[in-house]
């Protein structure tokens, strides 16, 4: 089965710290993504990546990056975090290049920003 | 840009019936239109999925329709159950590049 895992099921920080989410997935896939999950919003997406060191940016990038050095693994940063940035995150990976994969979900990082 | 409305927003059955729930979509170019489960305190997972070439597909309880003339496509869960209980959401892909999710559909099944 595919699994993929995030670093922190449930993470509070400050305002202003800088925040690392990590996914990793144990399938060799080449997309991968980063969405956020707010209620009453479903899932919007913030990045994504079709290969190492490659990124594109999805609906809602604006103060989120990301970091893809090796292929198992993404991660999304929050450079200076800010209370509106408090949500679900999910992180995804799907096996190749093209929108028509099934994508396969962690479990998700809850993310607190005080 | 481009969108997909979802409706309803939460739906409560009781067990034994059906549930229906509806997108629409804009990007004519869309060919491929998945549908999603999330359980409580899990990531959504693939339950479902229909392409652009096909007007419906059954998967045991689950059945998906598409509509491509009139942009929109619908999940069918017939004879209901507890476990069916969950946030289900439509997708579809936008110009060949993402997926776009719907807002989400809550389902309630009581028994």
């Amino acid at each position: 089965d595919v699994k993929v895992t995030q670093s922190s099921r449930y993470l509070v920080k400050r305002t202003g710290e800088k925040v690392f989410l990590e996914c990793v997935q144990d399938m060799d896939h080449e997309n991968m993504f980063w969405y956020r999950q707010d209620p009453g919003l479903g899932l919007r997406l913030i990045y994504f990546s079709y290969d190492v060191k490659m990124k594109e940016k999805g609906d809602i990038p604006e103060g989120y990056s990301v970091s893809r050095e090796k292929k198992e693994r993404f991660s999304l940063i929050l450079e200076s975090a800010s209370t509106n940035q408090t949500s679900m995150y999910l992180c995804a990976s799907s096996l190749s290049p093209g929108s028509t994969d099934t994508q396969y979900f962690g479990p998700g990082t809850r993310l607190t920003v005080l | 840009g481009e969108n997909v409305e979802q409706h309803p927003s939460t739906l409560s059955v009781q067990e034994g019936d059906s549930a229906v729930i509806k997108c629409t979509y804009s990007d004519s170019a869309s060919n491929y239109f998945p549908w999603y489960k999330q359980e409580l305190g899990k990531g959504p997972q693939l339950i479902i999925d229909i392409r652009s070439n096909v007007g419906e597909k059954k998967d045991q309880r689950i059945a998906v329709t598409l509509n491509k003339t009139a942009k929109h496509f619908s999940l069918h869960i017939t004879e209901t159950q507890p476990e069916d209980s969950a946030v289900y959401f439509c997708a579809n892909n936008q110009a060949g590049t993402a997926l776009i999710f719907g807002k989400g559909t809550t389902l309630s099944v009581s028994s």
